[in-house]
């Protein structure tokens, strides 16, 4: 069955530097998202993405970040100027409809130190 | 290769009845498995979890049970109530795999006044 595919795993990065989490979605799949985990809370929105722009974001979806889809394959997050708080997993999704028929990616952990 | 499934994608069920959302996975490594609730626009809300030496976990109205041997694991909601309309996702985890969550693709429950 296709998958949703992130990588890296795992990214330590100091502090001030800039970072890019990657995500292949399922092939066909219209509406891409990212949310993210800190350590102990709860799984938060970040952003979902459209016809090659953001349809929907959150409060923490500053100017320090932002989404891409470059070569029509790649899903990628950028963040510009980590910061120690950012330190969390970093879930992708896709899905044919929107909110609907998820499938996440298995995680990347971002350790900012 | 899918780890995770959730083979039906919406399940209806009338108010005060139960709820039965299944889920299944491949790989016996894994030994914590969690449910969320999602709605749109949302990131996944933790609801109840259980580790792989248990059959049995019960958090008010809802109720995880695991069958190892068969790699099946299941949520029930009693009674069920219409705020409980959402995306039901479960989860899995192995603690060798890096902190690695694997989701399903989701089960959408309506309840029906």
């Amino acid at each position: 069955e296709p998958e949703v595919t992130q990588t890296p795993s795992h990214q330590v990065t100091q502090m001030g530097q800039e970072v890019i989490l990657r995500c292949v979605p399922i092939s066909n799949h219209l509406y891409f998202y990212w949310y993210r985990q800190i350590l102990g809370q709860k799984v938060e929105f970040l952003v979902s993405f459209y016809n090659n722009e953001i349809s929907e974001k959150s409060e923490i979806f500053d100017d320090q970040f932002s989404v891409e889809r470059p070569d029509g394959s790649n899903f990628t997050l950028k963040i510009r100027s980590t910061k120690l708080e950012d330190s969390a997993m970093y879930f992708c999704a896709s899905s044919l409809k929107r909110n609907s028929g998820y499938t996440f990616g298995s995680g990347t952990r971002l350790t900012v130190v | 290769d899918q780890q995770v499934k959730q083979n039906s994608p919406s399940l209806s069920v009338q108010e005060g009845r139960i709820s039965i959302l299944n889920c299944d996975y491949t790989n016996s490594m894994f030994d914590y498995f969690l449910w969320y609730k999602k709605y749109p626009a949302e990131g996944p809300t933790f609801l109840i979890s259980i580790s792989s030496i248990k059959d049995k976990n019960e958090d008010g109205r809802f109720t995880v049970f695991l069958n190892k041997s068969a790699k099946h694991l299941s949520l029930h909601i009693v009674p069920s109530q219409p705020g409980d309309f959402a995306v039901y996702f479960c989860a899995a985890y192995a603690a060798n795999t890096g902190n690695q969550f694997y989701f399903g693709t989701g089960t959408s429950l309506t309840v029906i006044p």
